[in-house]
């Protein structure tokens, strides 16, 4: 089955700095990579997604870079915030029901 | 607040017990979802009904673990009996499914269920 894994699996950054969390999937029958966000004590929550057919999608300060050739993803984070604090959860489907989900990246703003 | 929402928000148990959490979707949404989410193995999914029909019962976690869908707006997740390495966050996710021909992906969740087992 489909798995997927995300690098790195923690990082701390001053305030204002940018980050880059990747991501990694083996499945080449994945079409759709959803990310999520999980701020201390609150749900996950959806983010910003992209698919197969795309290869740069952007959401405000969120910028989300896909390779299909490498299966490779990654998101870019911009002025970074204390309120960016969460761990953030790569996903893929192949346009099924499940998602598979990477193990996380916990990121740390300090102010 | 419309969201996902899941019950107890913590539960503690003794080993070999039945523990029952519950879960009540977004209104009108049609595919919900049951996880559990433990550091080691992150997000694992245990169930998934369509329009309130058992698609996905969980391979690994079929034998102690069972969900139900009485009606659109309620599951239930049991866990008979109880084992120390039950202990996780149970998560309720839902969706709206197949919408217009287009599946709808984002899932919406719950704020999840610590589960301690002793």
């Amino acid at each position: 089955g489909e798995q997927v894994e995300q690098l790195p699996s923690s990082l701390i950054v001053q305030e204002g700095a940018s980050v880059l969390i990747n991501c990694s999937y083996t499945d080449s029958a994945s079409v759709y990579f959803p990310w999520y966000k999980q701020e201390p004590g609150k749900r996950l929550q959806f983010i910003i997604d992209i698919r197969s057919n795309m290869e740069r999608k952007q959401n405000q300060r969120l910028t989300l870079l896909f390779d299909k050739k490498t299966k490779h993803l990654s998101l870019h984070i911009t002025a970074t915030q204390p309120g960016d604090s969460a761990i953030y959860f790569c996903s893929a489907t192949n346009m099924g029901y499940k998602l598979t989900f990477g193990t996380g990246t916990s990121l740390l703003v300090d102010p | 607040d419309a969201g996902v929402t899941q019950t107890p928000r913590h539960e503690v148990a003794e080993k070999g017990q039945t523990i029952i959490l519950k879960c009540e979707p977004v209104s009108g949404h049609n595919d919900l979802f049951w996880y559990r989410q433990t550091k080691i193995q992150g997000l694992e999914l245990l169930s998934y009904f369509r329009s309130k029909s058992l698609m996905e019962d969980g391979g690994a976690f079929k034998d102690r673990f069972k969900a139900e869908m009485l009606n659109s707006s309620f599951s239930t997740l049991k866990i008979q009996p109880t084992e120390p390495k039950d202990s996780a966050v149970y998560l309720c996710a839902s969706s709206l499914g197949l919408l217009g021909g287009r599946r709808a992906e984002t899932l919406y969740f719950g704020s999840g269920t610590r589960l301690t087992v002793l």
